[in-house]
């Protein structure tokens, strides 16, 4: 079954203990994403990569990291978490192109106390 | 850049009557495309419809389909036939031709009443 999946689903942690969601597909996407969903202003993206060691900044990527080492994987790396990171979080991958459609991720929901 | 506005934080309608959400979009580009995502309890984001604009054609799927006014700058959904099922979060959103970024609109709760 063409899927992307996260892992952890739910965490609750601590201010300042590193913690990495990882992000798999299993569809040879290219294009692989990560957004940040809060009450009252969607969806915003964190970091996007077009490929392999491809990766960029997104529209609120302060306190956190990526990597794509893999072509199926993009984990999302929060080294220093702090309670402003409390959100819904989802990854999602597609091919390249405007038209393609963003298969997303089932969201891990992220509480920093 | 671009921005998305779903200025409906809420709406409601009663099961089988129609509904229509409302959308609006800024960009200075002539190629794009537009999105609906549909986003129920269990958090899962589902593709309900999209629209080229290069196409003048209004795009459907079932019982949803898309008001689209380029000039405008207009994207409404309408759904026929409301169903409980279709109780949910839903999100405008724009991807430019050149980029793979979506760019979401704040979301429109929409309740169907029995």
């Amino acid at each position: 079954e063409a899927q992307v999946t996260q892992n952890p689903r739910y965490l609750i942690t601590v201010t300042g203990k590193k913690l990495t969601v990882t992000c798999s597909q299993n569809m040879n996407h290219e294009y692989m994403s990560w957004y940040r969903q809060d009450p009252g202003l969607g969806l915003r993206q964190i970091y996007y990569s077009m490929n392999v060691e491809v990766t960029d900044k997104g529209d609120v990527p302060e306190g956190y990291k990526v990597s794509r080492k893999e072509k199926r994987n993009f984990p999302l790396i929060l080294e220093s978490p702090s309670p402003n990171q409390t959100s819904l979080y989802f990854c999602a991958s597609s091919f390249p192109g405007g038209s393609n459609e963003q298969y997303f991720g089932p969201g891990t929901r992220l509480t920093v106390t | 850049a671009q921005t998305v506005t779903q200025s409906q934080p809420e709406m409601s309608v009663q099961e089988a009557e129609t509904v229509t959400l409302s959308c609006t979009y800024d960009t200075s580009e002539s190629d794009y495309y537009l999105f609906w995502y549909k986003q129920p309890p269990s958090r899962q984001m589902i593709l309900v419809i999209r629209q080229e604009a290069y196409k003048q054609q209004n795009a459907t799927e079932n019982r949803f389909s898309v008001n689209f006014q380029k000039a405008a700058k207009s994207f409404s959904l309408k759904i026929s036939d409301s169903q409980l099922g279709d109780a949910a979060m839903y999100f405008c959103a724009y991807r430019s031709a050149d980029t793979d970024k979506l760019i979401f609109g704040t979301g429109t709760r929409l309740q169907v009443f029995p």
